[in-house]
């Protein structure tokens, strides 16, 4: 059984602080790792990083795997209060029937106070 | 930009219901998915479809059943609601070439009394 694990399960930063988001992963034939935004709503894509690809960066946030590790982290460089949702990694299995299939975390809430 | 949307934000239903929850993608997505997502769990998988009438059982798919008639639209169906589906309910979608890179919509908050 495929399995994701995120810590910490929750964070209180302030603003301007760094922060590290931890993701492990356990699955047979791995695809691809993926990390969403998910704020009130609909998680929003963020990066998606595959053997090929296993740094990604997008102004304050980037994301490295290890594949080696069967890991990846997402950090978030001067965190502002508009960084404050819940932050899911999901991995994709592509083997058989479970080709596109996505395992999720249990996700990592961040708050970022003022 | 990618467009799913749900038939409804919040939903009250009584166990023993039977309750569709609807979902339309705009962007000609093959791939359609169906999510659960409770405090500490995380999003699960409820059920998936890769074209017009096929459909694959997730992780989690006892109490569940799912319509695919037309390419845009999945839906998803509680035969008979319990307290224990009370949950938010996601849907996504994702073109053929890359299932992984998933689109959701807003969520529908489902309550069971």
């Amino acid at each position: 059984e495929d399995k994701v694990v995120q810590s910490p399960l929750s964070l209180v930063v302030h603003e301007g602080d760094t922060v590290t988001l931890n993701c492990s992963y356990e699955v047979t034939n791995f695809r691809s790792l993926l990390w969403y935004k998910q704020e009130k709503k609909a998680p929003t894509f963020l990066f998606m990083l595959t053997s090929s690809g296993i740094e990604k960066k997008s102004g304050r946030l980037s994301s490295i795997l290890d594949k080696k590790e069967l890991s990846s982290i997402l950090n978030i460089t001067a965190t502002q209060t508009g960084d404050s949702a819940i932050y899911l990694c999901a991995v994709g299995n592509a083997g058989g029937t479970s080709y596109g299939k996505l395992t999720f975390g249990q996700g990592t809430i961040l708050t970022v106070h003022p | 930009d990618v467009k799913v949307t749900q038939s409804s934000r919040y939903l009250v239903k009584r166990t023993g219901e039977k309750v569709f929850l609807e979902c339309v993608q705009d962007m000609d997505h093959e791939n359609m998915f169906w999510y659960r997502q409770d405090p500490g769990l995380g999003l699960r998988l409820i059920y998936f479809s890769y074209d017009v009438k096929m459909k694959e059982k997730g992780d989690i798919p006892e109490g569940y059943s799912v319509s695919r008639e037309k390419k845009e639209r999945f839906s998803l169906i509680l035969e008979s609601a319990s307290t224990n589906q009370t949950s938010m309910y996601l849907c996504a979608s994702a073109r053929a070439g890359d299932p992984y890179e998933q689109y959701f919509g807003p969520g529908t908050r489902l309550t069971v009394t």
